[in-house]
């Protein structure tokens, strides 16, 4: 069975530039979860969906920050426009019971 | 706010010793999670503790849940170079999941 998958791996983007990050989930898993690691700090949670609905997004850090999951399958995480304290992992998770099954995430680079 | 502190954030620890990394959390959750992770890969789940006074054991490592102290630990035993790697808990939140720092673990031979 195919894990989480996340593209790209890495992305090297000037400030004030769009980027978008995309997640496909374990195949019938209904929820979705976007986290970010930041250098040095812990990974926080930015976002959850059920399906194409968000249940929360009480983690998200502003409005330059947008998911989607359209059809309630791969998720996109779009950034725009791209600052300096956006680089970090992003990571995705996906979960149909108690546990979460991370990809191996997204290394973004703002310059 | 719920929050999770892991002590120690590194450990230097030579092959064969015995160790144990904390998991302190601030407010009540129905679960913990124990996950690996190497660098620049993803986070491999270790354990999943539902209960109090729950332990579960993988090999070297054996993990334990104590809900009214809200601690957690994860106890390595005659470590090796293979389980060198940054170790997280995580406690679940209306299904979010909090996470400690994370400890990096580091086995010399």
């Amino acid at each position: 069975e195919a894990g989480v998958t996340q593209f790209p791996s890495h992305s090297v983007i000037e400030k004030g530039q769009t980027v978008t990050l995309r997640c496909d989930p374990i195949s019938g898993h209904d929820n979705l979860y976007w986290y970010r690691r930041v250098m040095g700090k812990e990974i926080k949670f930015l976002l959850h969906f059920v399906k194409e609905s968000k249940q929360d997004e009480s983690g998200m850090p502003n409005n330059r920050f947008l998911a989607e999951r359209t059809g309630g399958t791969y998720s996109t995480l779009k950034v725009q426009p791209a600052e300096l304290e956006d680089s970090g992992v992003y990571f995705c998770a996906s979960s149909i019971g108690l546990e979460q099954f991370f990809g191996p995430g997204t290394r973004l680079t703002v310059l | 706010e719920l929050k999770v502190e892991q002590n120690p954030l590194f450990l230097s620890m030579q092959e064969g010793k015995n160790y144990t990394i904390y998991c302190n959390y601030s407010t009540t959750s129905d679960r913990l999670y124990w996950y690996r992770q190497d660098p620049g890969k993803s986070l491999e789940s270790l354990f999943v503790l539902l209960s109090n006074g729950a332990v579960k054991q993988e090999g070297r490592l054996m993990a334990s849940l104590d809900t009214k102290a809200r601690l957690s630990t994860l106890h390595i035993t005659a470590a090796v170079h293979d389980l060198s790697a940054t170790y997280f808990c995580a406690v679940s939140n209306t299904g979010k999941l909090i996470f400690g720092q994370g400890t990096t673990l580091q086995v010399k031979p």
